[in-house]
């Protein structure tokens, strides 16, 4: 089982519409979650940290399951400039080492 | 966020020649930075973890003799690939935490541009 599990896509959605994504960890101890966005060729950005209690920034929602043991990002009102790999990615240890998801490839559709 | 720089952006260089990749953490103080190396298609993977004033600690399968790294201060680390080979051609990109200042963690990395390197 890979340690951080992502549907690969791509999930080719219209413009405005309501997207979400979901990832796995391996690891019950994992201290930190975050989703980072990968454009070709370039490097990760950070979206949002995502909390316990779950949180919001502006059209983007993340949850945490611990219980679970899954992540999950929600994209309302989609726009072209959302189309993007989303990465999931988990911090094990909780020493800043993070490992990642292989990404899920978004298009949005105008 | 805070802003990490890296330095060539991309590189092409011959079989067995040495090539050095700077990082540079602009608008905060990073005592670690962490090197990661990403294939085509494939996901970041974390080569070696680089910590200011002491010597660098490498994951599993990665050569520290052929990846060399240097944290000199508390701002810069480099990456040296020695006697690079084909093979290693790929994205290089570092990272460095920044504390979090509004959030529930302690921190949230960011990443340098990359370095793209072709070995010919």
């Amino acid at each position: 089982r890979k340690e951080v599990e992502q549907d690969p896509g791509p999930f080719n959605v219209p413009e405005g519409a309501t997207v979400a994504f979901n990832c796995t960890y391996s690891n019950s101890a994992s201290q930190s979650f975050f989703w980072y966005r990968q454009d070709c060729r370039k490097e990760p950005k950070l979206l949002m940290s995502v909390y316990s209690s779950g949180n919001e920034d502006g059209r983007f929602t993340a949850q945490l399951n611990r219980a679970s043991q899954y992540i999950s990002l929600l994209i309302r009102d989609s726009k072209l400039s959302d189309s993007a790999t989303y990465l999931c990615v988990v911090d094990m240890g909780g020493n800043e080492k993070l490992t990642f998801g292989t990404g899920t490839r978004l298009t949005i559709i105008p | 966020g805070a802003v990490v720089s890296q330095h060539p952006s991309w590189v092409i260089c011959k079989s067995g020649t040495s090539v050095k990749i700077e990082c540079r953490s602009l608008d905060f103080q990073a005592t670690t930075m962490f090197w990661y190396r990403q294939f085509p298609k494939q996901s970041l993977m974390l080569m070696a973890t680089s910590n200011e004033g002491s010597k660098a600690t490498y994951e599993q399968g990665v050569e520290k003799d052929k990846f060399l790294i240097n944290h000199a201060s508390l701002t810069l680390s480099t990456l040296t690939v020695t006697s690079a080979h084909p093979e290693d051609s790929s994205f290089y990109i570092c990272s460095a935490s920044s504390p979090n200042r509004g959030g529930s963690y302690t921190y949230e990395q960011y990443f340098g541009p990359g370095t793209r390197l072709t070995v010919t």
